[in-house]
């Protein structure tokens, strides 16, 4: 079964500093793997997915996140935070191919940006 | 455009009331989902639709009922919920189950207070 593992429920960090959210995969084939994020009281905005093409992958609003085999890694990152990029952030994964969880989108447990002045 | 719509936005029901959400996408989609989320958890998956018909369900009580009239709309029957069942209800559809075609797009939930 695929998984993933966000490291930190809780970053904070200051307007114009890098922002850098962890996740971690567990699976036994190459995995589809995507970040969302959820402002207050909405649903869920993708923005990015990796889909086994290039391991680095540009999203929506300056985000980025590198596939790494080696780490079995897949961390988000922006350059510059902004107070508009406060909300939470999820790591998710697809079920492989076969069995009753075919195409069941599993989440990590979130990350709260948090984005100080 | 990557809309799924969901209505209501805010609903408040007693234990003994029926209601239904609704979730309607106009992207040609043929993958429909239902998740719950808890607040300060992830979504949980309920239950998917794959070409209209009911492909996993996650163990879910059967006071939630889906149904899926066609491939543009997916409903979800209440009746008779426990306060425990208060939570964002989401919905999400994609292009197809097979992962390259598996990228889920969201509506914006449905609020669901049980009192």
């Amino acid at each position: 079964a695929q998984s993933v593992t966000q490291l930190g429920s809780h970053v904070s960090v200051s307007e114009g500093a890098l922002v850098l959210l962890r996740c971690n995969y567990s699976s036994s084939v190459p995995p589809y793997l995507f970040w969302y994020v959820q402002y207050p009281n909405q649903g869920l905005q993708l923005l990015l997915k990796y889909t086994s093409a290039a391991t680095l992958v540009k999203g929506i609003n300056g985000f980025e996140a590198e596939f790494k085999k080696s780490e079995t890694s897949f961390h988000l990152t922006k350059p510059s935070a902004h107070m508009s990029d406060a909300a939470e952030y999820f790591c998710a994964v697809i079920a492989t191919a076969g069995g009753t969880s075919y195409g069941k989108l599993t989440f990590g447990q979130g990350t709260i940006l948090t984005v100080h002045p | 455009d990557t809309e799924v719509t969901q209505t209501p936005k805010h609903l408040v029901m007693g234990m003994t009331n029926k209601k239904s959400l609704k979730c309607e996408q106009h992207m040609g989609h043929r993958a429909m989902y239902w998740y719950k989320q808890k607040a300060k958890k992830p979504p949980e998956l309920m239950f998917v639709y794959s070409y209209e018909k009911l492909s996993i369900n996650e163990s879910v009580p059967s006071r939630f009922s889906p149904e899926c009239p066609n491939s543009s709309l997916l409903n979800l029957h209440l009746h008779a919920l426990q306060p425990e069942d208060s939570a964002l209800y989401l919905c999400a559809s994609s292009q197809d189950r097979q992962r390259a075609k598996n990228i889920q797009y969201f509506g914006a939930g449905t609020r669901l207070s049980v009192l």
